[in-house]
């Protein structure tokens, strides 16, 4: 079983959509998630970076943390085709140094 | 743009030749990172620095060489590499390694074919 599952998509949403992409693990000792945000032919670019469970908000997006169901999400409202690239979801492990990512998700937003 | 500098943006090589890939940040992060990335893939780690020491080499082959000469600049150096290395080499840096409050930060990578 991998550390982090992650569904590859791709996922094509109209633009205005609210947009949905979750990751789940499989290790309670992960504590910190983050979100990354990768387009076409460019590095990864951190969007979000959440610690305890629960919701955190930036703007358009919101990161959700549920510890106990060891899930991970991030919606982003009122999506735009600007918001066209892959997700990543990565997490740190509390021991360690080893910094775990999810295979991405594609998504497309479609004017 | 990145605080995280990469070049060059793009390199060809043959399979005999030398070159090396660099990689800069002026955030004052301790810790730098190389990460190898293939197509449709996640970013797979190769080695981590810390304080301008390896601390972590992820059983990458010899051909792959990195060197950090200080804390802002990290290198890496390729000979007679394969086909199979062609991919985006991604350079990111974080405040301390096991600094679990500051993620890493990613460059916009070299991306690397070989012929």
């Amino acid at each position: 079983q991998k550390e982090v599952e992650q569904d590859p998509g791709p996922l094509s949403v109209p633009e205005g959509a609210i947009v949905s992409l979750n990751c789940t693990y499989s290790n309670s000792a992960f504590q910190y998630f983050m979100w990354y945000r990768q387009y076409s032919r460019k590095g990864p670019e951190l969007l979000m970076y959440t610690y305890s469970s629960g919701n955190k908000e930036d703007g358009r997006f919101t990161a959700q943390v549920d510890k106990s169901s060891k899930y991970i999400s991030l919606f982003i409202r009122d999506s735009q085709p600007s918001d066209s690239a892959t997700y990543l979801c990565a997490m740190y492990r509390g021991a360690g140094n080893q910094f775990y990512f999810g295979t991405g998700t594609s998504l497309t937003v479609i004017p | 743009d990145t605080e995280v500098t990469q070049t060059p943006k793009h390199l060809v090589m043959g399979m005999t030749n030398k070159k090396s890939l660099k990689c800069e940040q002026h955030m004052g992060h301790r810790a730098m990172y190389w990460y190898k990335q293939k197509a449709k893939k996640p970013p797979e780690l190769m080695f981590v620095y810390s304080y301008e020491k390896l601390s972590i080499n992820e059983s990458v082959p010899s051909r792959f060489s990195p060197e950090c000469p200080n804390s802002s600049l990290l290198n890496l150096h390729l000979h007679a590499l394969q086909p199979e290395d062609s991919a985006l080499y991604l350079c990111a840096s974080s405040q301390e390694l096991g600094n679990y409050n500051q993620p890493q930060h990613f460059g916009d990578g070299t991306r690397l074919s070989i012929l």
